[in-house]
């Protein structure tokens, strides 16, 4: 079974751009949840969308914002970049229901560098 | 709110000798608590999980863990270790009451090292 997917796996963009990441998760997970990691501020939670609707948000600005679609994969964007910005953008993949199967998968990543 | 304390930045082991790698969790709730594990440059891997079945968890590759409620600890354990463990550990809580791991909380993060 495939795993996570996450595209592109390295970008470098300038500050003041924006940029777009991809998730595919798990077939069969409706849960894709975002994590940026960073040396300073570890992994932090980004936002968790389930079945299309924004389920659970972390404490980052209004830059920061996401989707999913119909076949659950999912995007997120980060507009007007700032040096700050640079991290490894991490993407899980759960059910998303039921106790018992909380565990979330990664993928390896898209590493951003803005310069 | 949940939060997660992993004890030690930084442990170094000798190969063949035990691994304890300490984590300390903060919960209002009943939580759901893993251990993942990432080698550089690559994404993060689940070792284990608690989810308020067994409190000795096993996990892949010889990992356990033990879930003290009295003491909110789940701290990580192998009996001999091997350089292929060298990594970063991380304890993780659910960060939601419904444990449904969508929202995860990090720790900090435990570096091992492992000495030949």
């Amino acid at each position: 079974k495939a795993g996570v997917t996450q595209t592109p796996r390295y970008l470098i963009k300038t500050r003041g751009q924006q940029v777009t990441l991809s998730c595919s998760p798990i077939s069969g997970h409706r849960s894709v949840s975002w994590y940026q990691q960073t040396p300073g501020q570890g992994l932090q939670f980004l936002f968790e969308y389930f079945s299309e609707t924004q389920r659970n948000k972390g404490n980052f600005p209004g830059r920061f914002s996401g989707r999913q679609f119909s076949n659950s994969r999912s995007e997120m964007n980060v507009s007007t970049l700032e040096l700050g910005d640079s991290a490894l953008y991490l993407c899980a993949s759960s059910f998303g229901v039921g106790r018992m199967n909380t565990e979330a998968f990664f993928g390896q990543g898209t590493r951003l560098t803005v310069v | 709110a949940q939060s997660v304390t992993q004890l030690d930045s930084h442990v170094s082991v000798s190969e063949g000798t035990p691994v304890l790698l300490r984590c300390n969790y903060s919960s209002s709730y009943s939580p759901s608590l893993f251990w993942y594990v990432q080698h550089p440059n690559k994404g993060l891997q689940l070792l284990l999980k608690y989810t308020s079945a067994a409190t000795l968890v096993k996990g892949i590759n010889g990992f356990e863990a033990e879930f003290k409620k009295s003491e909110t600890s789940f701290h990580l354990t192998k009996p001999s270790a091997h350089m292929s463990d060298a990594a970063e550990y991380f304890c993780v809580v659910t960060g939601t009451i419904y444990n449904q791991g969508g929202k995860l909380i990090f720790g900090q993060g435990t570096e091992l090292s492992v000495k030949p």
